[in-house]
């Protein structure tokens, strides 16, 4: 069974500082990793994705991968009100292997 | 112009009815999915059709069946239908050798 673990939280930080969210995935076959954001009501939409181990740069949005641990991580600086979501961690392996979702870590960004 | 859409975006029915929930897609991509999103924001995945075959199939029960007329299209009909139903389902679509998948606005099934 593959498994994708996040942490619910909420995560809770003033704006301006940097949320930190984390992700585990335990199918070490697997090979692509995404980032979606969800408001509240809302479908899921892409906001970050990542193949190879390091860091990828988008904007204020950085993904983490560490595939040795498992470990997939997403920072997003300077954070601003209008970040408030929940924030899934999904991973896929090869092929047509469908997406698995993380249960979404919820980010509340205080002004 | 919706690139992933899908009606209805409510659904309220009682307990033991059938129900069908469509979905369509106007770009291009090969592969739709159906997924379930829980009161507690989990996305779980039902169905996978690439090209109009049925890929992936998982544990869900056979009250619920995926019907692709074509590739640009996905329903869902759901026969019985009982109070753990009630959730959010998805459709989204995906292509090879783009990232990530594109999702529809959802469907509030509520039974009652």
């Amino acid at each position: 069974q593959k498994e994708v673990e996040q942490n619910s939280g909420p995560l809770s930080v003033p704006e301006g500082a940097i949320a930190s969210l984390n992700c585990t995935y335990s199918d070490r076959g697997s090979q692509s990793f995404f980032w979606y954001r969800q408001y509240s009501g809302k479908s899921p939409e892409l906001i970050m994705f990542i193949y190879s181990n390091g860091d990828k740069e988008d904007g204020r949005f950085t993904a983490q991968l560490n595939k040795a641990s498992q470990y997939v991580s997403l920072l997003i600086r300077d954070s601003q009100p209008s970040d408030s979501a929940t924030y899934l961690c999904a991973v896929s392996g090869s092929g047509n292997t469908p997406l698995v979702f993380g249960k979404g870590t919820r980010l509340s960004v205080i002004a | 112009d919706t690139a992933v859409s899908q009606t209805p975006k409510y659904l309220v029915t009682q307990m033991g009815n059938d129900k069908s929930i469509k979905c369509e897609q106007n770009l291009g991509h090969d592969t739709m999915y159906w997924y379930k999103q829980d009161s507690k924001k989990f996305l779980k995945i039902m169905f996978s059709y690439n090209n109009k075959e049925l890929i992936i199939n998982e544990t869900v029960p056979n009250r619920f069946s995926p019907k692709s007329p074509d590739k640009a299209h996905l329903n869902l009909h759901i026969n019985s239908l009982e109070l753990g139903d009630s959730a959010v389902y998805f459709c989204a679509s995906s292509q090879a050798g783009v990232a990530g998948y594109t999702f529809g606005s959802g469907t509030r099934l509520t039974v009652v």
